[in-house]
């Protein structure tokens, strides 16, 4: 079946634009997770949804960073004013429910220059 | 803080021989326990879970072992071939559920 998508695959924005970062999971898959990867690192957690809400949000570095899950679906990553430090692979991951194996996307590549 | 270390953070072997990638992890309440295969270009791949009510798991080639009192977790790969080069990333389910904290990755180059 299909995997988790996520788009666009690659995003280069101008310092202090927004941008806006989508994940469709698995189908029936309702926990949903944002990571972000720097280059040549480990992931770093963002946040976390289950159905439309989100139960921890810990890992957003800033309040340039928001997230939202309509539907039980499709989430959203929003970076405002995004800054150089920012550039990275954000990857997405979902999970079928009470299940703790999380499958993920190919990410989006954001350059920020 | 939850913490995973992951060692070494390269690893060259030959072609048939074994690799051995080692984690430790900080928080004694973690159950769950993945490995994860990514190649340039792609997102992470799981391979291989345990869970904290057993030792060890084997799926063909590759196995993971899982010490609770040392809170310490393996992946042993068998007859490596070129294919297997890529970033092999630890993870531990965080106790309060939801997320999984990573170790650093290691890069295992397989030479022919």
């Amino acid at each position: 079946g299909a995997g988790v998508s996520q788009s666009p695959s690659n995003k280069v924005t101008e310092k202090g634009k927004d941008v806006e970062l989508r994940c469709d999971p698995i189908s029936g898959h309702t926990a949903l997770y944002w990571y972000r990867q720097s280059l040549g690192q480990g992931l770093e957690f963002l946040i976390y949804f289950q159905g439309n809400s989100a139960p921890d949000k810990s890992g957003l570095p800033s309040d340039r960073f928001s997230a939202e899950r309509t539907g039980g679906s499709v989430s959203t990553l929003t970076i405002q004013r995004t800054q150089q430090e920012d550039s990275a692979v954000y990857l997405c991951a979902s999970s079928h429910p009470q299940v703790n194996e999380q499958y993920f996307g190919p990410g989006t590549r954001l350059t920020v220059t | 803080g939850e913490n995973v270390e992951q060692h070494p953070s390269t690893l060259s072997v030959q072609e048939g021989d074994s690799a051995v990638i080692k984690c430790t992890y900080s928080d004694s309440a973690s159950n769950y326990f993945p490995w994860y295969k990514q190649e340039l270009g792609k997102g992470p791949q799981l391979i291989i879970d345990i869970r904290s009510n057993v030792g060890e798991k084997k799926d063909q080639r590759i196995a993971v072992t899982l010490n609770k009192t040392a809170k310490h977790f393996s992946l042993h790969i068998t007859e490596t071939q070129p294919e297997d080069s890529a970033v092999y990333f630890c993870a531990a389910l965080s106790f309060q559920g939801g997320k999984l904290i990573f170790g650093q990755g290691t890069e295992l180059s397989v030479k022919p």
